[in-house]
């Protein structure tokens, strides 16, 4: 009955790799969303995801591509891994938030650490 | 942007008092603010939100209150126990995908 998923929960790698990590939401959520938690526990969003559609696209690098299949699914492609890409990424959904805002459930989280 | 300022960073309460974490918030147009707890090693989850047109709400041991005139907000724990030991994140967002967090804050309730 797990609400928001990602696999893999750890993931190692080297620089220049390429790598992918997959969320999955069984909540009947229509947005989905990418942040990155760095060292200090800032969590910056990344990605926003209505029902396929990108509408959040944050500075982020191009290496980052978002995919989301259907509304259930969002996932993350990292080409290129650079050292400062280590960090936790989460996945969250909420319903569409509309204009009065929504709760988010997080995923677990995908700690990345590149070497 | 929205930016969203979280004050103190580290905060240590003694077990049973009260714990008080203030944000203030840039873009007057906000109209939603929601507090999420993470704990160690574990996913952030929303444990209130407050929205514009309330001044305060408040769940059991935890309260929010809203100055929209100000721009900030706080979340007040009571009768603090050490399962309250995380981090706390504020946010704020004018209602749409956008939720601009803060930096977080440790709350340490020693026991």
């Amino acid at each position: 009955d797990t609400a928001v998923s990602q696999t893999p929960k750890y993931l190692v790698t080297q620089m220049g790799n390429d790598k992918s990590i997959k969320c999955e939401q069984n909540l009947g959520h229509d947005t989905m969303y990418w942040y990155k938690q760095d060292s200090k526990k800032f969590l910056k969003i990344m990605f926003s995801y209505n029902n396929k559609e990108l509408i959040i696209n944050e500075t982020v690098p191009n290496r980052f591509s978002p995919k989301s299949p259907d509304k259930a699914h969002l996932n993350l492609h990292i080409n290129s891994l650079e050292l400062g890409d280590s960090a936790v990424y989460f996945c969250a959904s909420s319903h569409h938030p509309g204009t009065g805002g929504a709760e988010q459930y997080f995923g677990p989280g995908t700690r990345l650490t590149v070497t | 942007g929205e930016n969203v300022e979280q004050h103190p960073s580290t905060l240590s309460v003694q077990e049973g008092d009260s714990a008080v974490i203030k944000c203030t918030y840039s873009d007057s147009a906000s109209n939603y603010f929601p507090w999420y707890k993470q704990e160690l090693g574990k996913r952030p989850q929303l444990i209130i939100d407050i929205r514009s047109n309330v001044g305060e709400k408040k769940d059991q041991r935890i309260a929010v209150t809203l100055n929209k005139t100000a721009k900030h907000f706080s979340l007040h724990i009571t009768e603090t126990q050490p399962e309250d030991s995380a981090v706390y994140f504020c946010a704020a967002s004018r209602g749409n995908n956008r939720l601009a967090f803060g930096k977080g804050n440790q709350v340490v309730v020693i026991p």
